[in-house]
């Protein structure tokens, strides 16, 4: 099973800073936090990870509480393309797990 | 396009029937892994293979599946017998596996769309 939590669905304005929560209180020390999103019809597409500091990247940047409990993915001026599946994922990085565990996300819909 | 690429992007078939799917990972990526994705549902992991050997398998992937990767290359699922409940996208992902934080993210294909009839 999961082991995050996700509101089902979200709306944000066009330009506008979309933030997603994701809650996940039984993370381990070792265990990253990851956020991929799908777009209609594609396949999953990574967009940042990270284990305890502040990650940004050119898509989006990456909250992560101190406690570690709980992140938020910020796409810091959303656009339509961006409406899509996001997913919030914790697994250990590097090679000693392989599959990526995925529950029902957060669909983001990016309005005019 | 140097993505992951999975062929072909549609099937269609009558239960019974056997079906193989292929995926072509990203060619420096030694990790392959396949998923299966239903309607309103988060993909599920089926297995993974580093190089050619098979490391895991989900309990998902039922006896009527077979996964290849013989070169450690491309792979092929094999799905026998079908049946109407293997109606689903089937997504290939590719990754670099390193024993240190980061690096190992999953490229996705587009995924095989299964209908089966």
């Amino acid at each position: 099973d999961a082991k995050t939590t996700q509101p089902p669905s979200m709306d944000c304005a066009e330009g506008r800073a979309a933030n997603l929560p994701c809650n996940h209180s039984t993370i381990s020390g070792n265990e990253y936090v990851y956020w991929y999103r799908q777009i209609h019809s594609q396949g999953p597409q990574y967009i940042i990870h990270g284990l305890k500091n502040n990650e940004t990247n050119e898509m989006a940047s990456l909250i992560i509480t101190e406690d570690r409990k709980s992140s938020t993915l910020i796409l810091p001026h959303a656009t339509l393309r961006d409406t899509a599946v996001y997913y919030c994922i914790v697994r250990v990085a590097g090679g000693s797990q392989g599959n990526l565990i995925f529950g029902k996300g957060t669909k983001l819909s990016v309005k005019p | 396009d140097t993505g992951v690429s999975q062929d072909p992007r549609h099937k269609i078939t009558k239960r019974g029937q056997n079906v193989t799917f292929r995926c072509d990972p990203i060619s420096e990526h030694n990790r392959l892994y396949w998923y299966r994705q239903t309607l309103g549902q988060g993909p599920e992991f089926l297995t993974y293979f580093q190089n050619e050997a098979q490391l895991e398998k989900s309990r998902l992937l039922s006896d009527r599946f077979s996964a290849e990767r013989p070169k450690g290359s491309f792979s092929t699922l094999e799905i026998q017998r079908t049946e109407q409940g293997d109606s689903a996208m089937y997504l290939c992902a590719s990754s670099l596996a390193e024993l240190r934080a980061s690096g190992d993210e999953q490229f996705f294909g587009p995924g095989t769309r299964l209908t089966v009839l």
